[in-house]
């Protein structure tokens, strides 16, 4: 099957302009996160969708970022303004299940991750 | 909260000698414990998994024991090779507490000299 898809894979922007990242999950899979990962850290969840409603997203900031997952299958990331901090891989991953179904406790939920969207701010 | 915290990297080996990277965890449920690998350039790939506690997961040399006595999920592989020079994440998923979300430690770096 094919896998967890994002664009772009790169972008270099200037302090204070805006950015928007594309995911596209595998699938039939019900949720879809997006991760930070700063360099020489780990990942780090922004925001975590259940079809199209959102489930998490308390590390979000939301002055700035915003996501949105219209069709329950797509979804984007926008950052505006942007500032320096946020240079980082942006990730986009997917799992088949929402984990809080009981007869799904007992299968490893496995998350699957994209290549991720590699973002400079200068 | 829930936390992972995984040794300091980096690490430097000669190929073929044995590797172990340290993992333990904090949590207040039952979590999965997962390895995370990203080669240079890529994304994160899915290693290894292990839903509960004495499951040893194991995929292309590395094995890891969900140890929930010393709450501990290390990754060990016997013989190493200059192909698995990558960074190692270790993970902790609390599916029924936290919706599924993965939480990570901050990486190893591993370096396999010939």
């Amino acid at each position: 099957e094919a896998g967890v898809a994002q664009s772009p894979r790169y972008k270099i922007i200037e302090k204070r302009q805006s950015v928007a990242f594309w995911c596209n999950p595998i699938s039939g899979h019900a949720t879809l996160y997006w991760y930070q990962q700063i360099l020489g850290q780990g990942p780090k969840l922004l925001i975590q969708f259940q079809n199209n409603g959102v489930v998490d997203d308390s590390q979000l900031p939301k002055d700035r970022f915003s996501a949105e997952r219209l069709k329950g299958v797509d979804s984007t990331l926008k950052i505006q303004p942007a500032k320096l901090e946020d240079s980082a891989v942006y990730l986009c991953a997917s799992s088949r299940y929402f984990t809080r179904d009981v007869g799904s406790l007992s299968s490893g939920n496995t998350i699957y991750f994209g290549e991720g969207s590699w973002l400079t701010v200068v | 909260g829930d936390s992972v915290t995984q040794m300091e990297g980096p690490v430097t080996l000669s190929e073929e000698a044995f590797l172990t990277i340290n993992c333990t965890y904090t949590a207040t449920g039952y979590p999965s414990l997962f390895w995370y690998v990203q080669y240079p350039g890529e994304g994160l790939q899915l290693l290894l998994k292990a839903t509960k506690a004495d499951d040893k997961g194991s995929n292309k040399g590395f094995e890891a024991t969900y140890r929930k006595e010393t709450t501990s999920f290390h990754l060990e592989k016997g013989s190493v090779q200059v192909s698995d020079s990558a960074v190692y994440f270790c993970a902790l998923s609390d599916g029924y507490n936290q919706g599924g979300k993965l939480i990570f430690g901050q990486g190893t770096e591993l370096s396999v000299k010939p």
